[in-house]
């Protein structure tokens, strides 16, 4: 099977502008994750979608949104961007339905840089 | 907010040595799970241990976990050069509740 696969890879985009990441999980993963890593906070949830619903989120501004389509791919969007954005964005699949976190299968990750 | 705080931050061996590194967390579990990270790529699920478990290997690996004490070790036996990596320990609650990572642990194996 293919592994989760993050488009694009490397982005820069200047402060105040919007970016979209998108993230394909494995073929019959149903559960999409998405995680932001900096060196000083480490790595942090930003949400989880399941069945094109948001089932959990973290702890970041409305700035920060994603959704889920039908075919269990999944987008994240952060308008206007800020410095403070700049990270590595991961996307993590999971077979998980409920109760169970499970066995997260990451990508290689979309690196944010902003100036 | 991290949930597991990894110890030593960072660790520094010879190749064939064995790297244990500690992993404590601070409220109750479901899973704790490992994970290492090569150089800013995605990470890579090392082994998941149930809290009902209290020790689990994987080849080279070997994790315990003690509930009382809310904490964790990964044992790398006879460590190689492609060991070189961080490693993060994840927990979770019941309920779908996500994974929460620590920081890490930097493991540098020197040939």
């Amino acid at each position: 099977k293919a592994g989760v696969t993050q488009t694009p890879r490397y982005l820069i985009k200047t402060r105040g502008q919007q970016v979209t990441l998108s993230c394909s999980p494995i073929s019959g993963h149903r559960s999409v994750s998405w995680y932001q890593q900096t060196p000083g906070q480490g790595l942090q949830f930003l949400f989880e979608y399941f069945s094109e619903t948001q089932r959990n989120k973290g702890n970041f501004p409305g700035r920060f949104s994603g959704r889920q389509f039908s075919n269990s791919r999944s987008e994240m969007n952060v308008s206007t961007l800020e410095l403070g954005d700049s990270a590595l964005y991961l996307c993590a699949s999971s077979l998980t339905s409920s109760g169970d976190i499970g066995e997260q299968y990451f990508g290689p990750g979309t690196r944010l840089t902003v100036t | 907010s991290q949930q597991g705080e990894e110890d030593p931050q960072a660790l520094s061996i010879q190749e064939g040595e064995n790297a244990t590194m500690n992993c404590s967390y601070k409220t109750s579990i479901n899973n704790l799970q490992w994970y290492r990270q090569n150089s800013g790529r995605g990470l890579v699920h090392l082994i998941l241990i149930r809290s009902n478990e209290r020790e689990k290997h994987s080849g080279r690996l070997r994790v315990t976990l003690d509930t009382s004490k809310k904490s964790s070790s990964l044992l790398i036996t006879a460590s190689r050069a492609a060991d070189t990596a961080s490693y993060f320990c994840a927990t979770d609650n019941r309920g779908n509740t996500p994974l929460v990572f620590g920081k890490g642990t930097r493991l540098s194996v020197i040939a």
